[in-house]
């Protein structure tokens, strides 16, 4: 059973602030990574993947993946109110493009101004 | 303008009735998925397809049907078997290349109740 666990917060960060979203994943053989914003009521948006481990930054996102913890996590600098909403983990194994994509319960991160 | 689209927005059902959701992409995508997400909670596999006329089953297909006649269309029914099919219904697409990532992109959801 592939597992994508999440904090299911609230994670609340001042606005200005660092948020640290957390995800760790069961499956060894999963080999690209992705982070969904979904705000309430609405569906997912994907912010950013990534498959390498290390880091990767778009904008304000960086992504880490250690693939040796099982562990990916997104960071977001000089957090905004409009930051707020729910934050999905998605993991998929394998290479192959027909692989699935298991999701996390998502962390909701509410930014106050 | 390229996307994703469902419908209706909003369904509502009463017992014992069928009732289909409607995706449709014009994104030229080869893989095309549907989800079910309930409050709280991760978004959960129904079904999915990656190429026309074949379609396989997630991990929550008991008490819903899928039909890929179309690239563009994948329409999800919800018989009368889903024992709790309240929730929102999420449709994606994606490439189903080699390549790894293959992100997948979603429409904005059909949320049915059971009356």
């Amino acid at each position: 059973q592939k597992e994508v666990e999440q904090n299911s917060g609230p994670l609340s960060v001042p606005e200005g602030a660092i948020a640290s979203l957390n995800c760790t994943y069961s499956d060894r053989g999963s080999q690209s990574f992705f982070w969904y914003r979904q705000y309430s009521g609405k569906s997912p948006e994907l912010i950013m993947f990534i498959y390498s481990n290390g880091d990767k930054e778009d904008g304000r996102f960086t992504a880490q993946l250690n693939k040796a913890s099982q562990y990916v996590s997104l960071l977001i600098r000089d957090s905004q109110p409009s930051d707020s909403a729910t934050y999905l983990c998605a993991v998929k194994a394998g290479w192959s493009g027909y692989s699935t994509l298991t999701f996390g319960k998502g962390t909701m991160l509410l930014v106050s101004p | 303008d390229g996307g994703i689209t469902q419908s209706p927005k909003y369904l509502f059902r009463k017992e014992g009735q069928n009732v289909t959701l409607s995706c449709e992409q014009n994104l030229n995508h080869d893989a095309m998925y549907w989800y079910r997400q309930d409050p709280g909670q991760g978004l959960r596999l129904i079904y999915y397809s990656q190429i026309v006329n074949d379609f396989q089953k997630g991990d929550i297909a008991e008490g819903y049907s899928v039909s890929r006649e179309k690239k563009e269309s994948f329409p999800l029914t919800v018989t009368s078997a889903q024992k709790n099919p309240t929730a929102f219904y999420l449709c994606a697409s994606s490439l189903a290349s080699g390549a790894s990532t293959n992100e997948q992109f979603f429409g904005p959801g059909t949320r049915l109740t059971v009356l």
